[in-house]
């Protein structure tokens, strides 16, 4: 089945704490991208990866770290939580550059920093 | 600043009448929009898009309308069911390389579907 698997899906952390939030997607997607959603403001890009290697930032990169070592994976890295960062993130990936295609998104990552 | 927009935060709507979704944009760079269904504890799925080169495209009890001009665009459900009871998002990108990692999205209309 075709997929895109975040794990965990739940995560109660303190300030300070460096986490990794995993993505995997078995698409063979070239393009994924973390989104976190707030209340009120929608889905908000993080940070995306075009390809292995190559990765860059969304609109609200503060406090986020990523990397891109393998096609498939694409972690996400708080260093240092802090409770601002408490919020329901998703991971993404789409089939092709400039295509009209769709993104396929993850379950959500439901994160409290406390 | 919010370049895409969903102004009503939720709709109410009868068992077999339609639901209208409305979102509005700003940016004139957007080629394509989506619109994503997402129901609780999941994450959002793909429901119906256009390209900016079209005013309508329908997908069964799903058509979307998109009036450049105006920078607006609509979903229209008909009938309404009891399962299309969800959040939606409109969303949109840009045309490119670049454009196509990016999607802004709305901040979203919760719809619920009364029997």
């Amino acid at each position: 089945e075709a997929q895109v698997t975040q794990n965990p899906r739940y995560l109660i952390t303190v300030t300070g704490k460096k986490l990794t939030v995993t993505c995997s997607q078995n698409m063979n997607h070239e393009y994924m991208s973390w989104y976190r959603q707030d209340p009120g403001l929608g889905l908000r890009q993080i940070y995306y990866s075009m390809n292995v290697e190559v990765t860059d930032k969304g609109d609200v990169p503060e406090g986020y770290k990523v990397s891109r070592k393998e096609k498939r994976n694409f972690p996400l890295i708080l260093e240092s939580p802090s409770p601002n960062q408490t919020s329901l993130y998703f991971c993404a990936s789409t089939p092709q550059a400039g295509g009209l295609t769709e993104a396929f998104f993850g379950q959500g990552t439901r994160l409290t920093v406390v | 600043d919010q370049q895409v927009k969903q102004n009503s935060p939720s709709l109410s709507v009868q068992e077999g009448r339609i639901s209208i979704l409305n979102c509005d944009y700003t940016n004139s760079m957007f080629d394509y929009f989506l619109w994503y269904k997402k129901y609780p504890a999941e994450g959002p799925t793909f429901l119906i898009s256009i390209s900016s080169i079209k005013d309508k495209n329908e997908d069964g009890r799903f058509t979307v309308f998109l009036n450049k001009s105006a920078k607006h665009l609509s979903l229209h459900i008909v009938p309404s069911q009891p399962g299309d009871s969800a959040v939606y998002f409109c969303a949109a990108r840009k045309g490119g390389i670049q454009g196509a990692q990016k999607l802004v999205f709305g901040q979203g209309t919760r719809l619920t579907i009364n029997p």
